[in-house]
């Protein structure tokens, strides 16, 4: 069975500033995309960026970049220029390609609180 | 529709009362998910149909909880004889290809 371990429960980063949030994933397979999901207190889930195993060029998004290392079954999001409205929890979740569609695998989350 | 719908948005319900949780997933998607998310977690599969047919139920946490999906759209999770350990929130999301999952808003239902 995957697991995903968001090891940092909370985290603050100041207006303008650049935050790193971890994420660990075990898994024995090769085939898998990763994402990162931000939940504001809306609820609703908004994929922030996503990265597909057989990669190795790390996956950007305007503020958003990724530090994959596949080796080290390592996924972590760095959000560059922190804004007011990156304010939310953070999910990381992981789907095998192997067989169809199967469902994410969600770590515990990351609340992340940028300060003016 | 544009993106998913969930409703009700909010539910109370009193212990050992029945709930119907409505989905409406993005047209056309055939694959359809349910998560559970209890309060400060992260959300936990609860069910998975492609188009009318339940292909993984192994995430319901027991047999008060059912799900269908009659003709492929609109899905429903019914929670029977709810109980206090029920409260959190259901998440509902679609999916096309399975490369990205579209999720609604949830509806947080709380048993008092």
């Amino acid at each position: 069975a995957q697991t995903v371990t968001q090891s940092q429960p909370e985290m603050s980063v100041q207006e303008a500033e650049t935050v790193t949030l971890s994420c660990t994933y075990d898994t024995s397979e090769n085939n898998y995309y990763l994402f990162w999901y931000k939940q504001p207190p809306s609820r609703q889930m908004i994929l922030v960026i996503r990265q597909e195993a057989y990669k190795q060029q790390n996956a950007t998004e305007n503020r958003f970049s990724v530090n994959f290392q596949k080796a080290a079954k390592s996924f972590s999001l760095k959000i560059s220029d922190s804004q007011l409205g990156d304010t939310a929890m953070y999910f990381c979740a992981f789907i095998s390609r192997n067989s169809g569609n199967t469902p994410l695998v969600f770590g515990k989350g990351t609340r992340l609180s940028v300060i003016a | 529709g544009a993106g998913v719908s969930q409703s009700p948005r909010y539910k109370v319900a009193k212990r050992g009362q029945d709930v119907a949780l409505r989905c409406d997933p993005i047209s056309g998607h055939v694959s359809l998910f349910w998560y559970q998310q209890a309060l400060g977690q992260g959300p936990e599969f609860l069910t998975y149909f492609q188009n009318e047919a339940q292909l993984d139920k192994s995430g319901l946490p027991s047999d008060r909880f059912f799900a269908e999906r009659p003709e492929g759209s609109v899905s429903t999770l019914k929670i029977q004889r709810t109980q206090q350990e029920d409260s959190a929130v259901y998440l509902c999301a679609s999916s096309l290809t399975g490369a990205e999952a579209f999720f609604g808003q949830g509806t947080r239902l709380t048993v008092v």
